[in-house]
């Protein structure tokens, strides 16, 4: 399975700021995600990361707040942009060829103050 | 919409105990099911999938986990718990062949000494 290098892993950040989270993955993989996972929730999908062209957003997430970059089949990022304290969450990134068969990166814990 | 119940928010064992975490599903198609296990800190592992066949599935660190369809389940079960099984476990649903997973809230583990 692919390794996944996801960085920082951790920040806190002022608000109305930006912060920018990477992941690189040791092989090319077709498929690449992200996820959200707020405080005692669960993860959620904020969008699937095209190669590319323009990544495809789940409901309740825009570009203008979660602009993502999948320049090549390795590499990704996620910006999460003027940060209010209500986006303090883990995020994480994940990635895999067909099948299912995804790994995570170790996530990026964001604080908002 | 596909839906993903996690029953029990936490649940604690002695270790050498069983441990049967449960998990119920609704989506319309034939599920691919997922189990992942999260370590504090740490990304998401996946512990074993099904997608079709045998419905009892095995996988690593002596996991296994049985799909039920008239049940709408897929139970993961190990039959002795170790100390270092303690982790967050999230059962996950697969949305066909966009490979996009819907993830239950997750159930905490606490093994006692």
């Amino acid at each position: 399975s692919a390794v996944i290098s996801q960085k920082p892993s951790r920040d806190i950040c002022q608000r109305g700021t930006s912060l920018t989270i990477q992941c690189q993955v040791d092989s090319q993989v077709t498929m690449m995600f992200w996820y959200r996972q707020q405080p005692g929730q669960s993860l959620t999908l904020i969008a699937t990361a095209n190669q590319g062209s323009e990544a495809t957003y789940e409901s309740g997430f825009v570009i203008d707040k979660f602009p993502i970059s999948r320049p090549n089949l390795t590499f990704s990022t996620l910006t999460v942009s003027n940060m209010s304290p209500e986006d303090s969450s883990i995020y994480l990134c994940s990635g895999g060829t067909g099948n299912y068969g995804y790994t995570f990166g170790s996530g990026t814990r964001l604080t908002v103050v | 919409a596909q839906s993903v119940t996690q029953p029990d928010i936490h649940i604690t064992v002695s270790e050498g105990a069983s441990l049967e975490l449960r998990c119920n599903y609704s989506y319309g198609a034939t599920p691919y099911l997922f189990w992942y296990v999260q370590s504090p800190g740490q990304g998401l592992q996946l512990l074993l999938k099904y997608f079709s066949g045998d419905t009892l599935v095995q996988g690593i660190k002596g996991f296994e986990a049985e799909f039920k369809r008239s049940q709408s389940s897929f139970n993961l079960r190990k039959p002795s718990v170790h100390w270092s099984d303690a982790a967050e476990y999230f059962c996950a649903v697969g949305r066909g062949s966009n490979y996009k997973l819907t993830f239950g809230k997750g159930t905490l583990l606490t093994v006692n000494p």
